[in-house]
């Protein structure tokens, strides 16, 4: 099954305690995107990836890394995470040649940061 | 640049009555522009899209949406809300190949009985 999957669902963490969340795709995508949600701010981008060893910032990028070693791989990490980026968290991915390639998302990742 | 706007966040119909939802954009090249559904506890899922064309597109779930040039606007409708229809749904536009996808805020859609 064609799919984006996130780890892990839910996560309580405390401040300044390094985190990873994973994402892996099974499409073939090029492009891979994490976004956040947060409530009346819909969805920001936080970074992209065009394709292995690609990677670019979006809308809020600070307080975040990532990385694209593999194609089907894009994790998030946060080196020193802080209350303010208690946020739901998606990854998304596409085909980057098609750009009417819609985004295939992932369940999303529930962080908490106490 | 390009932007989406989605007026007002939260939107309530009766079981079997017409759903319209809003979404106005802003490009300055012809866009491609997208209807994404939320369920509760699930990721984004693509409801329907509009490349060229058809300016009416039909998607997942009874969904359609008309692209109106003149008003930038591609509003989401459907003739008969069902409470599986309850959910967020986001606007998104793209203007190419480079550029980024571009969501609204959203709008939850609740179905009373």
């Amino acid at each position: 099954e064609a799919q984006v999957t996130q780890n892990p669902r839910y996560l309580i963490t405390v401040t300044g305690k390094k985190l990873t969340v994973t994402c892996s795709q099974n499409m073939n995508h090029e492009y891979m995107s994490w976004y956040r949600q947060d409530p009346g701010l819909g969805l920001r981008q936080i970074y992209y990836s065009m394709n292995v060893e690609v990677t670019d910032k979006g809308d809020v990028p600070e307080g975040y890394k990532v990385s694209r070693k593999e194609k089907r791989n894009f994790p998030l990490i946060l080196e020193s995470p802080s209350p303010n980026q208690t946020s739901l968290y998606f990854c998304a991915s596409s085909f980057q040649l098609d750009y009417s390639s819609p985004l295939h998302f992932g369940n999303g990742t529930r962080l908490t940061v106490t | 640049a390009q932007s989406v706007t989605q007026l007002g966040s939260h939107v309530s119909v009766s079981e079997g009555a017409l759903v319209l939802l809003r979404c106005n954009y802003s490009s300055s090249v012809p866009p491609y522009l997208f209807w994404y559904v939320q369920y509760p506890n699930q990721g984004l899922q693509l409801l329907l899209k509009y490349t060229t064309g058809a300016t009416l597109v039909k998607g997942i779930n009874g969904f359609e949406a008309e692209f109106k040039k003149s008003e930038t606007s591609f509003h989401l409708t459907k003739p008969s809300a069902h409470m599986s229809d309850a959910a967020e749904y986001f606007c998104a536009v793209r203007t190419g190949a480079n550029s980024k996808l571009t969501f609204g805020k959203g709008i939850t859609l609740s179905v009373r009985p």
